[in-house]
Formats: structure tokens, C-alpha cells, sequence
């Protein structure tokens, strides 16, 4: 089974700040890696897939990177509504996802 | 819109069954697979199973392998999870997932359902 790390588990980080959340692959899973945002008590949302592609709706301040075992999340610019956790899932096999980041309020 | 509505949680006790649904409707239900994902409480999330569009592919986590079941009817755009033998590690959110792109079996998930919570609990 492949797995997914995470790092960091927690980031506190301020409004404006530029933030990167790493995903690594147990094994290469060339691009196949998406990025899930989940608020308190709501689904997860699509953000970004196929490591790099945008979402329909979702803003340009989020971005993807990376192919084969490491992978990031970028945001340019947090806004106030981007506090949540984030979750990487491969999609190379069996669905899986990271364990999560949860990004608060410094 | 596309929405995806569950139903069909609530509390069991251990060795108990269940079986939740998952109402779908603003697309064409019939040609894209789906997913149910779980959550248990303060936790991430867990894939559980799959189903092919037509009905024709299953697939599980080894979590509950042999225990849940995955079905489609896509004359009423519902999906189902049958879950029996329920255990305390079985306690989550339950969520559907529609996948990405028609008539593939590994797409990403776009749309989710607002989930439905099973406790297993005595």
C-alpha cells in the first residue's frame, strides 16, 4: 500500500502569510496526487488535482507542485477563510490520504 | 447542482448492522463511479469502497473487507452501503463521494455528500 506523509501536522501562520504543505509518496505515484480543504463539521473540498490543476472556482492564491514521491500546496496569500485542514490523497492505487494538516490562526 | 444527500446513519451496537444512503441528483448518476469515505471522530479520512458506474467493479479497504457492501440502483441515482458486523473502530462520518470524470474508476473526488454519523457503541 502506498503511503502518505505529511508535513508539517500543524502550521500556525498569519494573514498574508505565504504557506507550503509537503505530501510525500511511500513510492512514486508520478502525478496522481490531489489536495482536499475541510473546515469544522463540513466535507472536504476539491482544490486542486492531478498535483497541479486548479479546480473550477478555486482561487489563484492556491497552487500545486511536484510529481513522482513529493508534492506541495502553496498558498500565496492566506485569507482569513483558508484556516482549515488539508488533506493529500494519491489516486496511483487504492485511494489513500495523508494523515492531514491543520493550518491555524497565528 | 450537483448534490449528494446521505441518510441512514445512527447508533448500532457492536456485531450490528447498518445500511446508509446516498441520494444523488444534478448529474447523470449512471456514468461516473463512486465512493464512500469515512471519518472517525478528531480523526482524518479513510477511503472505504468503490463502485464502477454500472455497477460492475467493486472495491474495498481491507478495513472492511468482507463486511461492507457497495452497491448501486441507478434507476433511482441512490448508492448504498450496507454495513454489517459493526465495530467500535467502525464510529465516523460517513461520506459519498462522486468521482471526477465519466466512466473512469480512479478519478478525484469533486463533489461530497454532508456526511451521515454511525456510532457503534453498546
Amino acid at each position: 500500500d502506498i503511503q502518505l506523509t505529511q508535513s508539517p501536522s500543524f502550521l500556525s501562520a498569519s494573514v498574508g502569510d505565504r504557506v507550503t504543505i509537503t505530501c510525500r509518496a511511500s513510492q512514486g505515484i508520478s502525478s496522481y496526487l490531489a489536495w482536499y480543504q475541510q473546515k469544522p463539521g463540513k466535507a472536504p473540498k476539491l482544490l486542486i488535482y492531478a498535483a497541479s490543476t486548479l479546480q473550477s472556482g478555486v482561487p489563484s492564491r492556491f497552487s500545486g507542485s511536484g510529481s513522482g514521491t513529493e508534492f506541495t500546496l502553496t498558498i500565496s496569500s492566506l485569507q482569513p477563510e483558508d484556516f482549515a485542514t488539508y488533506y493529500c490523497q494519491q489516486l496511483n492505487s487504492y485511494p489513500a490520504f495523508g494523515q492531514g494538516t491543520k493550518l491555524e490562526i497565528k | 447542482q450537483v448534490q449528494l444527500v446521505e441518510s441512514g446513519g445512527g447508533v448500532v451496537q457492536p456485531g450490528g448492522s447498518l445500511r446508509l444512503s446516498c441520494a444523488a441528483s444534478g448529474f447523470t448518476f449512471s456514468s461516473y463511479g463512486m465512493h464512500w469515505v469515512r471519518q472517525a471522530p478528531g480523526k482524518g479520512l479513510e477511503w472505504v469502497a468503490f463502485i464502477r458506474y454500472d455497477g460492475s467493479n467493486k472495491y474495498y479497504a481491507d478495513s472492511v473487507k468482507g463486511r461492507f457492501t457497495i452497491s448501486r440502483d441507478n434507476s433511482k441515482n441512490t448508492l448504498y452501503l450496507q454495513m454489517n458486523s459493526l465495530r467500535a473502530e467502525d464510529t465516523a462520518v460517513y461520506y459519498c463521494a462522486k468521482g471526477q470524470l465519466r466512466y473512469f474508476d480512479w478519478s478525484y473526488f469533486d463533489y461530497w455528500g454532508q456526511g451521515t454519523l454511525v456510532t457503534v457503541s453498546s
